[in-house]
């Protein structure tokens, strides 16, 4: 079964726009880790945000805020008043457990266009 | 910039080939994950190393091998190339961050010819 599920492969969205970039989850360890990444077109991987399983607040960045729903196994990604450096594609990725040396669960990815 | 470094950044041979991909952690990372993402594809992790040992193995061909260096560089090697492995390989460290996030080189892009 997909531990990390993103059912957007591609959105357009209008500059300016708030944008909401799905993600759900599926684990059974109660402590765990969800991160978002971006991928420009350049290629590199650029990390957004990170929202810890006990965490009582939604983790925001900047533009960029997770809408976490954790009896819903959900942590969504909102960008809000998004402008056209924010198409790329992004990812999701959950880390389970709080040992050191742990592995990176990722979604398959959305890729996001603005369109201005 | 992440502090993660990989060479070299842009790769083309012909299949048959053997290449060494290097990647240096940040400063004081004693794990380093290697992935490759083939085209408009997600991330396929490989393999993971900590403080010089084989800790984690992903989808890694035969033909594929990796190591852990005393002063904590990695190399990853791909030998007998085929078309199918040209792919962007990443390189991602991590250390003692809270959050526990990767951080990652920029990547070694592949062509096999």
């Amino acid at each position: 079964a997909q531990k990390i599920t993103q059912t957007q492969p591609g959105m357009f969205v209008q500059e300016k726009e708030a944008v909401t970039l799905d993600c759900t989850y599926d684990t059974s360890d109660p402590s765990y880790g969800l991160f978002w990444y971006k991928q420009p077109s350049s290629g590199e991987m650029i990390f957004l945000i990170y929202q810890g399983s006990y965490d009582q607040q939604n983790a925001t960045e900047g533009r960029y805020s997770l809408n976490f729903q954790k009896a819903r196994k959900s942590a969504n990604l909102v960008i809000s008043a998004s402008q056209l450096g924010d198409s790329a594609m992004y990812f999701c990725a959950m880390r389970e457990g709080m040992d050191s040396n742990y592995q990176l669960i990722w979604g398959a990815g959305t890729k996001l266009i603005i369109k201005p | 910039d992440s502090g993660v470094t990989q060479t070299p950044k842009h790769l083309i041979t012909a299949t048959g080939q053997r290449v060494t991909l290097r990647c240096s952690p940040r400063s004081g990372d004693l794990s380093v994950y290697w992935y490759q993402q083939s085209l408009d594809q997600g991330l396929q992790f490989l393999i993971q190393y900590y403080n010089g040992e084989e800790r984690a193995k992903g989808n890694i061909l035969e033909r594929f091998s990796a190591q852990q260096f005393p002063d904590l560089h990695s190399e990853l090697n791909l030998s007998s190339l085929e078309l199918g492995d040209s792919a962007l390989y990443f390189c991602a460290s991590t250390g003692l961050a809270p959050t526990g996030e990767l951080f990652f080189g920029e990547g070694s892009r592949l062509t096999v010819l």
